[in-house]
């Protein structure tokens, strides 16, 4: 089973920070990997697909990147709204879920 | 709009047995993939299963041979039947259509119910 190693699993940020996320898996997935943000007592919310590809009404200060093994999230100027649980998931194999990277309030 | 209602959680014994439904609305089930996934409380999220618009199931290793995914769909009904439940598969369990982008290795799921909350306790 491909293993997804997300990081980290949880950071302190600011309004108007930059926030990086990663995750990485233990084999090749090409691009098959998604994003989600999920907040306390909600479902998970999809943000990106393929890696790269901002899923319709999430804002442009969400971007991910990479192919392979190695991915980023991305949140270029952090805003309220976006303190919550991310979660990478790999669909090149059946499905893997990350840990969860929890943004917190510094 | 797309609707996914999630129902069946509820507590029971270690070794017992429930069925959950997902009761899907706005759109045309039968031509999409259906899943289910949960979270332990205060956990990440696990995928479980997933059965295809033409009935082809897969299960993680962790349910295999226990959990039966289905679907109705005259119903527009997703369902998972789980047998000798034991403690760690308390979790809410929600149900998610995967969704197709532009290329057929472009999956995700786009659309979640609520979860309903299943508890395996003595």
């Amino acid at each position: 089973a491909i293993q997804m190693t997300q990081s980290p699993s949880s950071l302190s940020a600011s309004v108007g920070d930059r926030v990086t996320i990663t995750c990485r898996a233990s084999q090749g997935i090409r691009n098959d990997l998604g994003w989600y943000q999920q907040k306390p007592g909600n479902a998970p919310k999809l943000l990106i697909h393929a890696a790269s590809n901002l899923q319709s009404g999430v804002p442009s200060r969400f971007s991910g990147s990479g192919y392979g093994t190695d991915f980023t999230l991305t949140i270029t100027s952090l805003q309220p709204e976006d303190f919550a649980t991310y979660y990478c998931l790999q669909d090149y194999n059946l499905w893997t879920f990350g840990q969860g990277t929890k943004v917190e309030v510094k | 709009e797309v609707q996914l209602l999630e129902s069946g959680g509820g507590f029971v014994q270690p070794g017992g047995s429930l069925r959950l439904s997902c009761a899907a609305s706005g759109f045309t089930f039968s031509s999409y993939a259906m899943s289910w996934v949960r979270q332990a409380p205060g956990k990440g999220l696990e995928w479980v299963s997933i059965i295809s618009d033409s009935g082809n199931t897969f299960y993680a290793d962790s349910v295999k041979g226990r959990f039966t995914i289905s679907r109705d769909n005259s119903k527009n009904t997703l369902y998972v039947q789980m047998n000798s439940l034991r403690a760690e598969d308390t979790a809410v369990y929600y149900c998610a259509r995967r969704g197709v982008g532009t290329s057929d290795y472009d999956e995700f799921f786009d659309y979640w119910g609520q979860g309903t909350l299943v508890t395996v306790s003595s």
